[in-house]
């Protein structure tokens, strides 16, 4: 199996732009994770779904901050429009069900002007 | 407020030695805990678990010890290696019907030659 895939891998783009994360989970596993890396935070958890359905996303930090999972093979993290402190690396990961080991995808570093 | 600390930014070992990379938690309904190893540009991976019925997991060289009582648990890397030179995050998650994993800040460990 390739492992969870992300793109793009780096993003820079200027304050108040739309930006697109996407993620393809492992072929087989039920829940899918978007998680958020920055030096002072650390690994929050932004968002996750089981089956393609949103579970929790209290973690998402406000409005601008949007996910989908159209099928069970494709995720988007969408923030619009984006504000310099999103800059930071965006991981998704996967997991079976019942089981909690996440694999992680190799994330995508944003950088926002 | 941090349910998962990991008080030590970093560490530096000697190859061959003994690797101890410290956790405390704080949420007593944590009951499965887990390393993640992380090298840079990469994902973080799986690398060992330990459910809080077992006070002991070994995997070849590398041994998480839990301590209920203490809220503490470790990761022994024996002998340490170069390569494992990385970030290592220590999770937690309650079985009681959640798969959010809580994640502290991470270690990074370097292994000199």
């Amino acid at each position: 199996d390739a492992g969870v895939i992300q793109s793009p891998r780096h993003e820079v783009t200027e304050m108040g732009q739309e930006v697109t994360l996407r993620c393809k989970p492992i072929s087989g596993h039920d829940y899918l994770f978007w998680y958020r890396q920055t030096m002072m935070r650390g690994l929050e958890l932004l968002i996750y779904f089981n089956n393609n359905v949103p579970i929790d996303d209290s973690g998402m930090p406000e409005d601008r901050f949007s996910a989908k999972m159209p099928n069970a093979s494709f995720s988007t993290l969408k923030i619009q429009p984006s504000e310099p402190r999103d800059s930071a690396v965006y991981f998704c990961a996967s997991s079976r069900i019942r089981m909690n080991t996440q694999y992680f995808g190799p994330g995508t570093r944003l950088t926002v002007l | 407020d941090q349910q998962v600390k990991q008080n030590s930014p970093s560490l530096s070992v000697q190859e061959g030695r003994i690797s101890i990379l410290n956790c405390d938690y704080t949420n007593s309904m944590f009951d499965y805990f887990l390393w993640y190893k992380k090298y840079p540009a990469e994902g973080p991976t799986f690398l060992i678990s330990i459910s809080s019925i077992k006070d002991k997991n070994e995997d070849g060289r590398f041994t998480v010890f839990l301590n209920k009582s203490a809220k503490h648990l470790s990761l022994h890397i024996v002998p340490s290696q170069p390569g494992d030179s990385a970030v290592y995050f220590c999770a937690a998650y309650s079985g009681a019907g959640s798969y959010q994993l809580t994640f502290g800040k991470g270690t990074k460990l370097s292994v000199i030659p």
